[in-house]
C-alpha cells in the first residue's frame, strides 16, 4: 500500500513528440504529487507537483494529468527536447498525520535529435 | 551558492573499511534526510531528521548512523563496508515534514555522493 508504481522503466521518443510516463498509488492518504527530474552525476530537482484536488497542472511543456477516482497521474511532456533526457521520478506523500514521502522507481527518458 | 553541498563526491574504499559523508544544507530547512540510489536507480529513504531529531529510520544495517551536529547538518557514517554498499547516497533537505503548506514538503538534493566499495 505504500509503493508507488511508475512505467514504463525506459522510453525513447523523437524529438518534438510527446513523453508520457504514470505512475499509481494506492494509498488514499496521499494529498501531494511531485515530480522530480534527474540528470547524470546530479540529484533529483523538482520539477512539478500537484495536489488531488485539481485534475491537471501546466508548467510550459510539462503537465499532470491527476485522476483521483482511479488513484494515477501521469506526467507529459509536450515538443520533447534532447535536453529533457533524464530519469524522471514521481513521488506521493501525505502532508498531515503519519509521514510518508514514497517515490516511484524511475523512469529513464531518452530524446532522439 | 550550493543549497545542499555533500563531501566527497565521489568515494572508493575497501571491505571492511569506516567512511563518512558529511552534507550541510544552507537553506535553513529543518528537515534532512539520506537517500540511497542503487544501480538500477531506485531511490530509497534512509534516515530523516527533524530539528536534529531522528524521525524516520528505515530498515538499514545499523553499520549506518547518521549524526545531526546541528539543523543545518546530517553526516553518515558507515562501518564494516560491504561490497553490496556501493550505490551513490544522496542527501536533502526540505522546510519540513508532514507541512499543510505543501511546498514545505519539496525536497532539495545534492549532488550525491558516488561510493565504490572494493
Amino acid at each position: 500500500q505504500q509503493q508507488v508504481k511508475q512505467s514504463p522503466q525506459s522510453l525513447i521518443v523523437q524529438k518534438g513528440g510527446i513523453s508520457i510516463i504514470n505512475c499509481a498509488y494506492e494509498n488514499t492518504a496521499f494529498d501531494y504529487f511531485p515530480w522530480y527530474q534527474q540528470f547524470p552525476g546530479k540529484g533529483p530537482a523538482l520539477l512539478i507537483a500537484i495536489r488531488p484536488d485539481v485534475s491537471e497542472k501546466k508548467e510550459g511543456r510539462f503537465t499532470i494529468s491527476f485522476n483521483k477516482s482511479a488513484k494515477q497521474f501521469s506526467l507529459h511532456i509536450m515538443d520533447s527536447q534532447p535536453g529533457d533526457s533524464a530519469t524522471y521520478f514521481c513521488a506521493a506523500l501525505t502532508t498531515s498525520g503519519t509521514y510518508k514521502y514514497i517515490f516511484g522507481t524511475g523512469t529513464r527518458l531518452k530524446v532522439l535529435a | 551558492d550550493t543549497a545542499v553541498s555533500q563531501t566527497p563526491k565521489y568515494l572508493v574504499t575497501q571491505m571492511g573499511n569506516d567512511k563518512s559523508i558529511k552534507c550541510e544544507q544552507n537553506l535553513g530547512h529543518d528537515t534532512m534526510y539520506w537517500y540511497k540510489q542503487d544501480s538500477k536507480k531506485f531511490l530509497k529513504i534512509m534516515f530523516s531528521y527533524n530539528n536534529k531529531e531522528l524521525i524516520i529510520n528505515e530498515t538499514v544495517p545499523n553499520r549506518f548512523s547518521p549524526k545531526s551536529p546541528d539543523k543545518a547538518h546530517l553526516n553518515l557514517h558507515i562501518n564494516s563496508l560491504e561490497l553490496g554498499d556501493s550505490a551513490v547516497y544522496f542527501c536533502a533537505s526540505s522546510q519540513g515534514m508532514g507541512e499543510a503548506s505543501s511546498y514545505k514538503n519539496i525536497q532539495y538534493f545534492g549532488a550525491g555522493t558516488r561510493l565504490s566499495v572494493l
